[in-house]
């Protein structure tokens, strides 16, 4: 079974700086899709940004980065020039590829709260 | 934003009761799923569905059952409500990746918040 370990319960920054979400997992799998989401006080689930695991570039969104390192099971998001609207809780997911057994099952992080001060 | 509702919203129930929460979809996706949130869990899966009438477990569906017998509408019961399952819980839909023209992530709806005295 996978398992996704967010380490920072909650962080915080002021705007117009950079914070990173740290996010490790662990799967015997080679090809598999990580996420983040986004839920801000709305509590609607916003997808933030997605990465296959056979891509080696690392995925953009605007503002929104990740450094993905798989050999370390490492999947981390940075969040520049940080804007109050940015204020989240933010979780990391994890889902086997296509072609495996359970196929888009999520496997979600406790998640990370950020708040962005101004 | 895809089209997708839950309902209720917010239910109130006591605890023996049966529950049912709907969720519906505009989107014709294959794929529906309920989750549930609780503070340091993230999201768990409960259940989901891979077409009309093929549903599966997820990791915590003790005590939860799920019915689609339509592509829209995918239905999660709680036959006797616990406190335990006092959460909010989240449907969301996906379609297949090797669907053309469609990506794979899922899509939430607003959630129900379920509270069981």
């Amino acid at each position: 079974a996978q398992t996704v370990t967010q380490s920072q319960p909650e962080m915080s920054v002021q705007e117009a700086e950079t914070v990173t979400l740290s996010c490790t997992y662990d799967t015997s799998e080679n090809n598999y899709y990580l996420f983040w989401y986004k839920q801000p006080p709305s509590r609607q689930m916003i997808l933030v940004i997605r990465q296959e695991a056979y891509k080696q570039q690392n995925a953009t969104e605007n503002r929104f980065s990740v450094n993905f390192q798989k050999a370390a099971k490492s999947f981390s998001l940075k969040i520049s020039d940080s804007q109050l609207g940015d204020t989240a809780m933010y979780f990391c997911a994890f889902m086997k590829h296509i072609w495996a057994d359970s196929w888009g099952k999520l496997q979600f992080g406790a998640g990370t709260q950020v708040v962005v001060t101004p | 934003d895809a089209g997708i509702t839950q309902s209720p919203r917010h239910k109130v129930t006591e605890t023996g009761t049966p529950v049912t929460l709907r969720c519906h979809q505009t989107e014709n996706h294959r794929y529906m799923y309920w989750y549930r949130q609780d503070p340091g869990h993230g999201l768990r899966l409960i259940h989901y569905s891979y077409g009309v009438k093929d549903t599966d477990k997820g990791e915590v569906s003790d005590g939860y059952s799920v019915s689609r017998s339509k592509t829209e509408d995918f239905l999660l019961t709680l036959e006797s409500a616990t406190s335990s399952q006092t959460s909010v819980y989240f449907c969301a839909i996906s379609e297949s990746p090797l669907t053309s023209g469609v990506t794979y992530e899922q899509y939430f709806g607003p959630g129900t918040r379920l509270t069981v005295t």
